[in-house]
């Protein structure tokens, strides 16, 4: 059974660095592309970024990418997500996905406030 | 950037009732849509892919339809475990999701 298991998430403050973990099983995770996606309190959904299966490639969506970074560690079946000076609107539920967004975690809730 | 517009964002719907929920792109997207049910504290789940192919497990049903710019969900019979919020989601060029419809029981 495909598992994803979000964590890290919490309360931080406006300017503060953070980094999520989500640890997989289930499957070879060194074979499949992964990405990060995240719901905001009124429920949109915003696609963050994409790594690929080796960790050689990442993309992100240009109004993250400068913020965002995605990497993983395939030992450990483990993607990552760091985010630095995080803003009120990175407050949020952070979904990581397995490609083609088969299979999704329970989600891990950041909230950015002072 | 891909404009995905969903509707309708809430539903309300009696057993055994077929429903539809629609997503509008702003471009074709070549039948590169998905669809997916988020039930309360639980994590998405796929329900079709690529327009009309269901998901490993998913109940027949559960249907998609469309092509170029408009795309349609439909539960032929709903059933009250089908209780969740919809959204679709487009990775013709990027990603793009709906922004949801909500499915409650009348």
């Amino acid at each position: 059974e495909v598992q994803l298991v979000e964590s890290g998430g919490g309360l931080v403050q406006p300017g503060a660095s953070l980094k999520l973990s989500c640890v997989a099983s289930g499957f070879t995770f060194s074979d499949y592309w992964m990405s990060w996606v995240r719901q905001t309190p009124g429920k949109t959904m915003e696609w963050i970024g994409d790594i690929k299966y080796d960790g050689s490639y990442t993309n992100y969506a240009p109004s993250l990418k400068n913020r965002f970074t995605i990497s993983r560690d395939n030992a450990k079946s483990t993607l990552y997500l760091q985010m630095s000076n995080v803003r009120s609107e990175d407050t949020a539920t952070y979904y990581c996905t397995r490609a083609l967004f088969d299979y999704w975690g329970q989600g891990v809730m950041v909230t950015v406030s002072s | 950037d891909i404009q995905m517009t969903q509707s309708p964002s809430f539903l309300s719907a009696t057993v055994g009732d077929r429903v539809t929920i629609n997503c509008k792109a702003s471009q074709n997207i070549n039948k590169y849509l998905n669809w997916y049910q988020q039930k309360l504290g639980e994590a998405p789940k796929r329900l079709i892919y690529n327009t009309n192919s269901l998901q490993t497990g998913i109940p027949s049903r559960f249907s998609g339809s469309g092509s170029g710019t408009d795309y349609t969900l439909t539960i032929s019979s709903l059933q009250p475990e089908d209780v969740a919020t919809y959204f679709c989601l487009q990775h013709n060029s990027g990603y793009t999701f709906g922004a949801g419809t909500k499915l409650e029981l009348k």
